[in-house]
């Protein structure tokens, strides 16, 4: 059974660099599709971006410009790095797979890890 | 962006009760292939989001037939023939015909 496992700081200064890693297990990154979401209290749920077997990205324009979704094949791992911080970028993150193709749900999630931007 | 409106906000209902949940997007959610993008995900307390329905009626593996997802276009609808304790948690709609994916604010379903 695929599981995801985020991981990186659990806190990040503003204007700096935030940077999260999801590791799969019992599965292999190749063949699928996969998201970051992140939910804060204030803006409930938020698609962040995508990436593709083929390392192909899709970006929120919430975010794009601060954005880079990268694939580690070899790792099985896929990281989200989002530039310039501030507050509103505080959320618990989640990575997700898409069971099928772009338009595929969510049908995996990782337990999510809480980033709190803050000096 | 595609606007995804849920209500009730907060739903107190009945173990043994039925319970619905309404989803609204701001544009239609049907696809040239026939096929309506809307995806439903519950919350429990304490644990990340789980996929319930996609493509607006097919329930996701292991997810019980109390559950049942209906609509077209922009109005579709989420049942509980029977609420159980266990179904406590908040439950979302979102939609997935296109980038960037889009939320409901979420329905929050409380046992009396």
């Amino acid at each position: 059974q695929v599981q995801l496992q985020e991981s990186g700081p659990g806190l990040v200064k503003p204007s700096e660099t935030l940077s999260l890693t999801c590791t799969v297990s019992g599965g292999s990154i190749s063949r699928f599709v996969w998201s970051w979401v992140r939910q804060s209290p204030g803006m409930g749920l938020e698609w962040i971006g995508y990436i593709d077997y083929s390392g192909s990205t899709k970006y929120n324009p919430s975010v794009r410009g601060r954005v880079i979704i990268s694939l580690d094949t070899p790792e099985n791992q896929f990281s989200l790095r989002l530039s310039s911080v501030t507050t509103a970028d505080t959320a618990v993150y989640y990575c997700a797979r898409h069971s099928a193709d772009y338009y595929g749900p969510f049908d995996v999630w990782g337990h999510g890890t809480t980033v709190t931007v803050s000096s | 962006d595609i606007v995804m409106t849920q209500s009730p906000l907060s739903l107190p209902v009945t173990p043994g009760e039925p319970a619905s949940i309404s989803c609204r997007s701001s544009q239609s959610l049907r696809h040239n292939n026939g096929y309506h993008y809307l995806d439903w995900y519950v919350q429990k307390p304490g644990q990340s989001p789980q996929l319930l329905i996609y493509l607006t009626s097919t329930r996701a593996s292991g997810v019980p037939d109390r559950f049942s997802g209906s609509g077209s276009g922009t109005e579709f609808t989420l049942k509980i023939s029977r609420v159980e304790a266990e179904d406590v948690g908040v439950y979302y709609c979102m939609q997935a015909l296109q980038p960037p994916r889009t939320f409901g604010q979420g329905t929050k379903v409380e046992v009396k």
